[in-house]
């Protein structure tokens, strides 16, 4: 299946940049890599898109490495606002498939 | 703003009975997801449709599980008879585009039903 490898949990302060990584080292050329987050008691929402080129939109920046197998999401200054699980999907299939995500954590 | 509209929002019911939960998808979307949440198993995908047509529902419980798309600005899940482990909140998510290929769609998501089966 499509998978990425993402950690658990991260813990940022506010104000400052957050750096959340994302493994997809089985991607393959057509594969968009997909980011959703997901705040406390809401459905998923999207974040970004990208297929080799960094992106950048209002709410974050895409950082994808060159060879692709893995991507980097960045907040540049959290905010408590910001707090949520935040999915990294390849687009492989006909569909969104989520895994587990990383748990951010913003302290004030 | 066009949004993803689920009704109800929470449903507490007994075991046995039928639960049907609706989904209003933002008009002009022609791809329909049914996700299930829960902690243990985290976002699981059910079925999706597209142009109302059920392209995949091998993530549901055949038996007490359907989904359907009785027309374009509805989507209906259904559980008969329910179950204490179908307690989950459940998300409709609508979309533009074939999602096929490479996907470069977006998915937007309702606020989902929150389903407790006693």
């Amino acid at each position: 299946d499509a998978k990425t490898t993402q950690p658990n949990s991260m813990e940022s302060n506010e104000e400052e940049p957050v750096h959340l990584p994302c493994n997809h080292s089985t991607i393959s050329g057509t594969d968009y890599i997909h980011w959703y987050r997901q705040l406390p008691s809401q459905g998923p929402e999207y974040v970004i898109h990208g297929l080799t080129s960094n992106v950048n939109n209002r709410m974050a920046s895409l950082a994808i490495a060159e060879d692709r197998k893995s991507s980097t999401l960045i907040l540049h200054r959290a905010t408590l606002r910001d707090a949520a699980v935040y999915y990294c999907i390849r687009g492989a299939t006909n569909k969104l498939i989520f895994g587990t995500g990383t748990l951010l954590a913003v302290q004030p | 703003d066009a949004r993803v509209t689920q009704t109800p929002r929470h449903k507490v019911t007994e075991m046995g009975q039928e639960v049907t939960m609706r989904c209003q998808p933002i008009l002009g979307h022609n791809t329909v997801f049914w996700y299930r949440q829960t902690m243990m198993q985290g976002l699981e995908l059910l079925a999706y449709f597209r142009n109302r047509a059920p392209l995949d529902d091998s993530g549901m419980p055949k038996d007490r599980f359907s989904a359907e798309m009785p027309d374009a600005t509805l989507a209906t899940l259904k559980i008969q008879p329910s179950e204490p482990r179908d307690s989950a909140v459940y998300f409709c998510a609508s979309g533009l585009g074939l999602f096929q290929g490479s996907g470069d769609e977006k998915l937007f998501f309702g606020s989902g039903t929150q389903l407790s089966v006693l």
